[in-house]
C-alpha cells in the first residue's frame, strides 16, 4: 500500500530564514509525486510534478528535489505570503488516485 | 482557462439526508477525480472517471457514489448522510491519464448535522 508522510508536521519561520519540509513516501511504481499548496477554506493550489530520481524544479522561492524515497521542499527566504499548508501526493502503478500525506502547515513571521 | 468549479460551496444536511455535489472541469480536461478532505485524515480519494467510466475507487462505502458526463462534468453523490460526513469535498480534473497533473477546484464544504 502508497504510503506518504510529511515532516514537520507545523514549521513556523522568520521572514528571510530558509528551511526545507520533507515528503517520505513508499509506492509501488512511482509515476509521479506531486507538490501541492493549501490557503484555509481553499482548494490545493498545483506547484511542482517530479517523474524520476534526481529530479529537481523551481518556482521563485521554491524548490523542488526527488530522491528515490524521499522529496525535499526548499523555501529561499520565505516571505509571510508563503505561509500556507503544503501536501506531497503520490500516485503509483496501483492507478489514478494521489496518495497525499498530511501536510505540513508553514508559517512565516514578519 | 477557467479552472475547476464546484458547486455548490456550501451546503448543510441532517443525518439521513442525501447530498449531490457538481464539478465542471478545466476545459478539455477528461478525467475527473473527487476527495474528501477532513481535518484528522486529510485528503483521501474517492472516485475517478474517464470519459463517463470509474475508472478507480477509493475505500468509501457504497453511500457514496458519482458519475460523468459526456461533456465531463461529473457529480458525486452521499446518501444517508452521517455526522462522519461532514468534510471538504474537492474535485480535481487532469488531460487523462497517469503522471498528468490534478488541477483541483475550490471544494464544497458539507456540514452534516
Amino acid at each position: 500500500e502508497d504510503q506518504v508522510t510529511q515532516s514537520p508536521e507545523a514549521l513556523r519561520l522568520q521572514e528571510g530564514e530558509s528551511s526545507s519540509l520533507n515528503c517520505s513516501y513508499t509506492v509501488s511504481g512511482l509515476r509521479g509525486l506531486f507538490w501541492y499548496r493549501q490557503d484555509p477554506g481553499k482548494g490545493p493550489e498545483f506547484l511542482f510534478t517530479l517523474y524520476s530520481a534526481g529530479e529537481e524544479k523551481e518556482k521563485e522561492r521554491l524548490k523542488a528535489t526527488l530522491t528515490k524515497k524521499e522529496s525535499f521542499l526548499h523555501i529561499t527566504a520565505p516571505k509571510p505570503e508563503d505561509s500556507a499548508t503544503y501536501l506531497c501526493a503520490v500516485q503509483g502503478n496501483s492507478g489514478y488516485a494521489l496518495n497525499f500525506g498530511k501536510g505540513t502547515s508553514l508559517l512565516v513571521t514578519p | 482557462k477557467a479552472g475547476v468549479t464546484q458547486t455548490p460551496r456550501y451546503l448543510i444536511k441532517t443525518r439521513g439526508q442525501q447530498v449531490t455535489l457538481s464539478c465542471s472541469p478545466i476545459s478539455g480536461h477528461r478525467s475527473v477525480s473527487w476527495y474528501q478532505q477532513t481535518p484528522g485524515q486529510g485528503l483521501q480519494f474517492l472516485f475517478e472517471y474517464f470519459s463517463e467510466t470509474q475508472r478507480n475507487k477509493g475505500n468509501f462505502p457504497g453511500r457514496f457514489s458519482g458519475r460523468q458526463f459526456s461533456n465531463s462534468r461529473s457529480e458525486m453523490n452521499v446518501s444517508t448522510l452521517e455526522l462522519g460526513d461532514s468534510a471538504l469535498y474537492l474535485c480535481a480534473s487532469s488531460l487523462s491519464d497517469h503522471q498528468e497533473t490534478q488541477y483541483f477546484g475550490p471544494g464544497t464544504r458539507l456540514l452534516v448535522l
